[in-house]
């Protein structure tokens, strides 16, 4: 039973550029929620998607944007980067409407703008 | 929006001691989580626990939703219990599944 997984493991990009993560949901799980970890900091919620669609959001601004595509699987996508998107990035799969909806996280992709 | 503050921020124990970790939360909740986050950055579930006590080897956790707050026990700690424990939970609001993370306790176990 595979977990989640998260594509690349690392990152480097120059301010301006943009950027595109990738996570596969774990088996089984409908709903995927993106997270970023700052340094030092607990993970703070960026969106989550379901049904192909975003269902709620996080307090992040128009250059996170995602999707999620019909296998489940899901993209964040970051536009015109700055230095302080710099922070691990996180992915976590869940399925929706279950009375126990333990939400699993995959490795995370560390991205490091300079 | 809801709050959650872990306590201690650090702890530094030898090898073989108990420690208690503590989540608060301002507000009634559907999901408590506790995660053990590895250097790597991988976050591991330990417990799922909104409600009641879980047991899972040397580790146990308890939440007492009625008093907004939960206690992870970690017993006869090892080095690989190092790492940053976290609390996240889900708000008890209809539609809002997200996760709010507390701001974490590091724990270092010496040999």
């Amino acid at each position: 039973d595979a977990g989640v997984t998260q594509s690349p493991t690392h990152l480097i990009k120059t301010r301006g550029q943009q950027v595109t993560l990738r996570c596969s949901p774990k088996s089984g799980h409908d709903t995927v929620s993106w997270y970023q970890q700052a340094l030092g900091q607990g993970p703070q919620f960026i969106f989550q998607y379901y049904e192909e669609e975003e269902r709620q959001r996080g307090n992040f601004p128009d250059r996170f944007s995602g999707h999620q595509f019909p296998n489940y699987s899901s993209e964040l996508n970051v536009n015109a980067l700055l230095l302080g998107d710099s922070a691990l990035y996180l992915c976590a799969s869940s399925s929706l409407g279950r009375a126990q909806d333990e939400q699993y996280f995959g490795p995370g992709t560390r991205l490091t703008v300079t | 929006g809801i709050q959650v503050e872990q306590s201690p921020p650090d702890l530094i124990l030898q090898e073989g001691a108990n420690s208690t970790l503590r989540c608060n939360f301002s507000d009634s909740v559907n999901n408590l989580q506790w995660f053990h986050q590895n250097p790597w950055g991988q976050l591991i579930n330990l417990f799922y626990i909104p409600s009641g006590t879980k047991q899972n080897g040397r580790l146990s956790a308890t939440t007492v939703a009625t008093e907004r707050y939960s206690l992870l026990y970690i017993s006869s700690s090892q080095t690989t219990d190092s790492g940053v424990y976290f609390c996240a939970v889900e708000p008890r609001n209809f539609g809002n599944e997200k996760l709010t993370f507390g701001t974490g306790t590091r724990l270092t176990i010496i040999p």
